[in-house]
């Protein structure tokens, strides 16, 4: 069974990165799939953030893509993301997700979520 | 890509049909057939229930069935129980590997 875990630090302060990591157990990344992360504000829906590859190729959200680096650590199995410039509004829970992409894309496997809030 | 629109609420009563819609554009929803629908429970990850507009994950009852016509998908719920109860997300493949989410509909049960 494919287990996802997020880690990384609660608070975040203004203009400042916020850096999460997911660590999957149960399958190792290095075989395939895409793996990605999305978010969701307090009391709203969800957004897509972006994903990568196993073997490195990323897809970013166009409205994020600026500001949004998501890498892969297969000697870890983990994949990290990385948002750059953070304000309030990127208040939410993030989520990091298998993407299942066979043709189309659906999330087949969720992390249980980390809530990462943006204030000084 | 701008997100999908669904209604902010749906409800009936148990054992009742009730459909909820999704919205997009042909960049999205008209483009593809890879709708997905998820449940979300308060506090808790969203769960997939459909996906390509209406196949059905192992596990999944066969009260939740999925359909799309242009760039309008829906989900229907069939013989509504209490444990249906939950926000509702659709997500549409936007080309490049990307996806795009509805704006979620809170499902009630009456």
């Amino acid at each position: 069974q494919v287990q996802l875990q997020e880690s990384g630090p609660g608070l975040v302060k203004p203009s400042e990165t916020l850096s999460l990591t997911c660590t999957v157990s149960g399958y190792s990344i290095s075989s395939g799939y895409h793996w990605g992360w999305i978010r969701q504000p307090p009391g709203k829906g969800l957004e897509w953030i972006g994903s990568i590859y196993h073997s490195g190729s990323t897809y970013y959200n166009p409205s994020l893509k600026s500001r949004v680096t998501i890498s892969v650590d297969t000697s870890k199995n983990q994949f990290s993301l990385k948002l750059r410039y953070v304000t309030a509004a990127d208040t939410a829970v993030y989520y990091c997700a298998r993407p299942y992409c066979g043709g189309g894309c659906h999330i087949d496997y969720w992390g249980q979520g980390t809530l990462a809030t943006v204030s000084s | 890509q701008s997100a999908l629109t669904q209604p902010p609420s749906a409800s009936g009563s148990p054992g009742q049909s009730v459909t909820i819609s999704c919205t997009g554009t042909s960049s999205d929803v008209g483009g593809y057939n890879y709708v997905s629908w998820y449940q979300q429970h308060p506090g808790k990850a969203p769960k997939v229930m459909i996906y390509d507009v209406s196949k059905r994950p192992s596990g999944v009852p066969d009260r939740f069935s999925g359909s799309k016509s242009g760039n309008t998908a829906s989900l229907t719920v069939s013989g509504l129980q209490a444990e249906d109860e939950a926000d509702y997300y659709c997500s549409s493949y936007a080309g490049s590997n990307n996806l795009v989410f509805g704006g979620g509909t809170k499902l009630t049960v009456l």
